[in-house]
């Protein structure tokens, strides 16, 4: 079973582009969530999604950035207009059906390291 | 919703045990608590999880006092590859995420 899958690895837009990543979450997980970590800071939750619903956005930026999660395919994260405040690294993850409560095991991915020029 | 509060480094040698607390005040009643460990360059892993008392896997115990206040993390009898960050996230039961910002350990010889 291949783990949580992000590409690309490494990422270099210049100011101004666009930026897609992608996201394929582990066979037969359901749930998908992004997150942003800045060089030498902590991780900071962006977006929770579900198959075509986004369950939390509350930690995305209200310009710019966009996240799917369609019916077939991977999560896309995308980042319009990149600035150079947007160099990070940006991780997925993904975790099976909650099935109660609280209880949620994510497993992450290698992450992308985007860099803007 | 609660917030997650733990220290923001810790020092420590090898062959000692550590223990990382992690404060959430407002956890309500539904909610876990979960740990994680990330290395550098790498993507975060997850520990272990526990709702009360305590939970014991192969590489770590959890210890969650009745109020669910606080928790602790306990790695026994460390190494140096356990050098990381440890993260505390308090899962609500209703998908809220609360991630608190993370504890550099750091293991001397």
């Amino acid at each position: 079973n291949a783990g949580v899958m992000q590409n690309p690895r490494h990422l270099v837009r210049r100011r101004g582009q666009e930026a897609r990543l992608r996201c394929s979450p582990m066979k037969g997980h359901s749930h998908v969530y992004w997150y942003r970590q800045l060089p030498e800071e902590g991780l900071k939750f962006m977006v929770y999604l579900q198959k075509e619903n986004i369950i939390d956005e509350s930690g995305m930026p209200k310009e710019r950035f966009s996240a799917e999660f369609p019916k077939e395919g991977p999560s896309i994260l995308r980042i319009q207009q990149v600035v150079r405040g947007d160099s990070a690294a940006y991780f997925c993850a993904s975790s099976p059906e909650v099935t109660g409560g609280g209880y949620n095991e994510q497993f992450f991915g290698p992450g992308t390291r985007l860099t803007v020029l | 919703l609660a917030k997650t509060t733990q220290p923001i480094s810790m020092d420590s040698y090898e062959g000692q045990e550590v223990n990382i607390t992690c404060s959430h005040n407002n956890i309500a009643t539904n909610d876990y608590i979960t740990w994680y460990q990330q290395f550098p360059s790498q993507g975060p892993r997850f520990i272990i999880q526990g709702y009360k008392t305590k939970v014991t896997n192969e590489v770590a115990s959890l210890f969650i006092p009745a109020d669910r206040k606080s928790s602790t993390l306990s790695l026994p009898r460390v190494s140096l590859s356990d050098t990381a960050v440890y993260y505390c996230l308090v899962v609500s039961g209703n998908y809220q995420l609360i991630w608190g910002a993370g504890t550099k350990l750091i293991i001397k010889p």
